[in-house]
Parts: C-alpha cells; sequence; structure tokens
C-alpha cells in the first residue's frame, strides 16, 4: 500500500537496552523527519533527512541515531534507552516543491 | 525565534455551530501553513496546506486562511458535527525544512 508506515506500533522495553523504531514511505519524498509527541511539550523534531545520506539534528536529538541508506526508509535509534525517552513517535515526509507534510501512524514506546 | 502559537487549548462548541480556530507565528517570512487534525491516540491527518502566495484553501465543510502581514492563520469549520471533535494543530514552514508546531486546540463538539 502506498503510504508512510511506521513500526513497531507498540514497544516496550527496558532502561538501557537498543532499541529501533522503522519508518518507510513509497512516495519517494526526499525529506524525512522524526518527531517525539509529549504532553506539555507538544511535538518536538529529532532528526530530519533532505535525501539519502544526509542526515541533520533537529530540536531534541540528544540519546537517538538516525541514519537513511534508502530513500523511502529512516529509521530511528535509541542507544541506550531511557525513561525519559518514554513517548510518542511521529515519522513524517514531505517531497520537495508544496513541503505539504504526512505523517505515520505512531510508534507508542515505553521505556520501563 | 520562530514560534506558532494556538490559542485556546480547548473550546467546547454546540453540535451546528460554525466555529473558528485560531493560530499565530511570529515569522511573516513563511513559506507555508499546514492544518492537522489528531484523534486521541492516532497520528496526524493532514486537513488543509496554505502556501505563502495563496489566502485561503478550503476542503468541504472547512476554510483555512493566511494573512502573513498580521502573522495568522484562522480554521473555520462550519456546521459543526461530534465527530469533528479531535485536537487540531498548526504548523509553519520558514522554508529551512522543518515544519514548527503550535501546542494545538482541543475541540469537543457537544450533540
Amino acid at each position: 500500500d502506498a503510504g508512510i508506515t511506521q513500526s513497531p506500533r507498540y514497544k516496550i522495553t527496558e532502561t538501557g537496552r537498543q532499541v529501533t523504531l522503522m519508518c518507510h514511505q513509497t512516495w519517494s519524498h526526499s525529506y524525512m523527519f522524526w518527531y517525539r509527541q509529549d504532553l506539555g511539550h507538544g511535538l518536538r523534531l529529532i532528526y530530519y533527512s533532505a535525501a539519502a545520506d544526509i542526515t541533520d539534528k533537529g530540536e531534541v536529538p540528544d540519546g537517538y541515531v538516525v541514519s537513511r541508506s534508502k530513500t523511502e526508509n529512516f529509521p530511528l535509534t535509541l542507544e541506550s534507552a531511557t525513561r525519559s525517552q518514554t513517548s510518542v513517535y511521529f515519522c513524517a515526509s514531505s517531497g520537495t516543491g508544496d513541503y505539504g507534510y504526512t505523517f505515520g501512524s505512531g510508534t507508542r514506546l515505553t521505556v520501563v | 525565534k520562530q514560534e506558532v502559537t494556538q490559542i485556546p487549548a480547548a473550546l467546547s462548541v454546540p453540535e451546528g455551530e460554525n466555529l473558528v480556530l485560531n493560530c499565530s507565528f511570529t515569522d511573516s517570512a513563511i513559506y507555508n501553513l499546514q492544518w492537522f487534525r489528531q484523534d486521541p491516540g492516532k497520528g496526524l491527518t493532514s486537513l488543509l496546506l496554505i502556501q505563502s502566495s495563496q489566502r485561503e484553501q478550503t476542503s468541504g465543510r472547512l476554510n483555512a486562511s493566511l494573512d502573513k502581514s498580521s502573522g495568522r492563520s484562522t480554521l473555520y469549520i462550519a456546521a459543526s458535527q461530534p465527530g469533528d471533535s479531535a485536537t487540531y494543530l498548526c504548523a509553519a514552514h520558514f522554508g529551512n525544512e522543518k515544519l514548527t508546531f503550535g501546542t494545538g486546540t482541543r475541540l469537543t463538539i457537544i450533540p
């Protein structure tokens, strides 16, 4: 199906473990983004990518790693999960031109 | 600093009424502005995208306007329905590839 998909939908992990959240889009959009959404903070940008092999930090990048070896995939890795990283994570993509964003359904991550 | 503000944080309206949601932004050099809807526990659904060269966009009962000079955008919802209950987010693109989001207005339509 065309669109932007995130996996897993829900994830529980322990403090200190590494966890990777996946994001895949089928439009060949140039731009991809990772946001986290927390009560009281709204949506905050973690990392973004303008094209394959080009990534840049957003507002809250500490503790996260991204890669983009293929245009369609943009995984987000928490190298050593902490409780403060409990959140809902959204991936988004945008093509060039109108810069309209499309969001995935989100991953609810709980770090215990 | 480029900021986006949405006031009020919550709004309750009787079914059938027309309503306006407000969004303000600090930088008039805006590239575009997008309105989203978010249902509880769900992702963001794009409603309308207004380019900087446009004054408004319409989709069904929704109409969004953009006034760069005053730093304001409004989302007008006509003949509100209980199914319109959700959180509405506006987000501004200031030409740096990234969207800056407001904190949203939680809308409740009272049957």
